[in-house]
């Protein structure tokens, strides 16, 4: 079963408007940590946010923020006010327990998102 | 501040020639190091990771192994290339502790013809 799962392969959205890109996990671990990447067409991975599992507030990085809903296991990325920019590759991750190990994140397949102007 | 570097961006390789791919980490000591594949339209795989000098652990078995002679040198190697290795390389660092980050090169697309 996939760990991560982001149902959206493209997205089209207007400049300025709002977006959200939607990713759900797995895990039966009650510690683990949720990461939002981006990556444009030169390829390098630019971490945008990060949320622990037991952070009792959403996320929030500048334009970023972090849907947190624990029950539902879902972590949606939202971008306020999009920017031609934001173009690009999102990818939604996880590493399982927090013990501090080098366990590495889980990735989902990606979000292609494109803004319109 | 903390840097990472990898070298080459790209590179096209014969099936059978070796591979070497080198990441080097500026600005911290002690980093976890890791390498991940990527496959034309999907996700990261993660290939090998680092907690220390000589320390490597392997996630997928494969073609492919990994070296860290130094505290902030990764380098990923092959002996022999085979098609299926072609695809982006990606090394990252993260500073060990609870609430790791894991911060990326800028990836090495590999084409292995």
């Amino acid at each position: 079963a996939q760990k991560i799962t982001q149902t959206q392969p493209g997205m089209f959205v207007q400049e300025k408007e709002a977006v959200t890109l939607d990713c759900t996990y797995d895990t039966s671990d009650p510690s683990y940590g949720l990461f939002w990447y981006k990556q444009p067409s030169s390829g390098e991975m630019i971490f945008l946010i990060y949320q622990g599992s037991y952070d009792q507030q959403n996320a929030t990085e500048g334009r970023y923020s972090l849907n947190f809903q624990k029950a539902r296991k879902s972590a949606n990325l939202v971008i306020s006010a999009s920017q031609l920019g934001d173009s690009a590759m999102y990818f939604c991750a996880m590493r399982e327990g927090l013990g501090g190990g080098a366990d590495g994140l889980t990735f989902g397949k990606g979000t292609h998102l494109i803004i319109q102007p | 501040s903390q840097t990472i570097h990898q070298w080459p961006a790209t590179l096209v390789q014969p099936v059978g020639s070796p591979l070497s791919l080198e990441c080097t980490v500026e600005g911290t000591s002690n980093p976890n190091l890791y390498w991940y594949r990527q496959a034309a339209g999907r996700g990261l795989q993660l290939l090998f990771y680092s907690v220390g000098i000589g320390q490597i652990s392997s996630e997928v078995p494969q073609n492919l192994s990994a070296s860290r002679p130094q505290d902030r040198q990764f380098i990923l190697s092959s002996k022999k290339l085979l098609l299926s290795d072609s695809g982006f390389y990606l090394c990252a660092w993260g500073e060990p502790g609870e609430h790791e980050k894991l911060f990326f090169g800028s990836g090495t697309q590999l084409s292995v013809l």
